[in-house]
């Protein structure tokens, strides 16, 4: 059964900096990786998808990497600002529907 | 840019009342999709729906769920006698050509059971 963790759970960091989100899964046999945001109380927005046969997409500020054979996935944010705070979700696609992780929090201070 | 749409946004009902969760999915998307989310813990799945027909449920979606197409735009999930566990934002998706593709999710409805 797949599994996605999510390291760090939350994360507090000051405007500017550039930042690494990470997530595992223990399945390698997946079609691709979505990293999506989630703002308190909303839906979930879709940053970037990842084929399996893709390396990494990039997205503005953002750049999100695939290695299947290790299971895992980071997420890059660079020039971080207040209003990329929210909750970062990875979740991944294989024989089965998306199955999520649980996310990291992320807050970006002024 | 499209997007899904879900109403209501809240839902507040009473335990063993039935409820309806709406949606309208992309235009011309043809997978659909219901997840939940449980305060405080992950999005999980609960069916995806293709040519009129579910094409995969989890073990959440039992006897006392069930979705429909009525019609060409709105996409259904039916709780029929809720309980106090059913408590959770209810996500809708939907993906184009391809089964578990990009999904776009709606802006959810956030059931209380009281």
């Amino acid at each position: 059964k797949q599994e996605v963790t999510q390291i760090p759970a939350a994360l507090s960091v000051p405007e500017g900096e550039n930042l690494v989100l990470n997530c595992s899964f223990t399945d390698s046999a997946i079609y691709n990786l979505q990293w999506f945001r989630q703002d308190p109380g909303k839906g979930l927005t879709s940053l970037l998808l990842i084929q399996s046969s893709q390396r990494e997409q990039t997205s503005g500020r953002l750049n999100a990497s695939l290695d299947k054979s290790s299971g895992r996935s980071t997420l890059y944010i660079a020039a971080s600002q207040p209003g990329d705070s929210a909750t970062y979700l990875c979740a991944v696609t294989g024989n089965t529907p998306l199955v999520f992780g649980k996310g990291t929090r992320l807050s970006v201070i002024a | 840019e499209p997007e899904v749409t879900q109403t209501p946004s809240h839902q507040v009902t009473q335990m063993g009342q039935e409820v309806i969760l709406r949606c309208v999915p992309i235009s011309n998307h043809l997978y659909f999709y219901w997840y939940r989310q449980i305060l405080g813990q992950k999005v999980e799945f609960l069916v995806s729906f293709y040519n009129n027909e579910i094409s995969e449920k989890s073990e959440i979606f039992d006897d006392q769920f069930s979705v429909e197409r009525p019609d060409g735009s709105n996409f259904t999930l039916k709780i029929r006698s809720t309980k106090l566990e059913d408590s959770a934002m209810y996500f809708c998706a939907s993906s184009d050509y391809r089964a578990n593709e990009k999904l776009f999710f709606g802006s959810g409805t956030q059931l209380s059971v009281l």
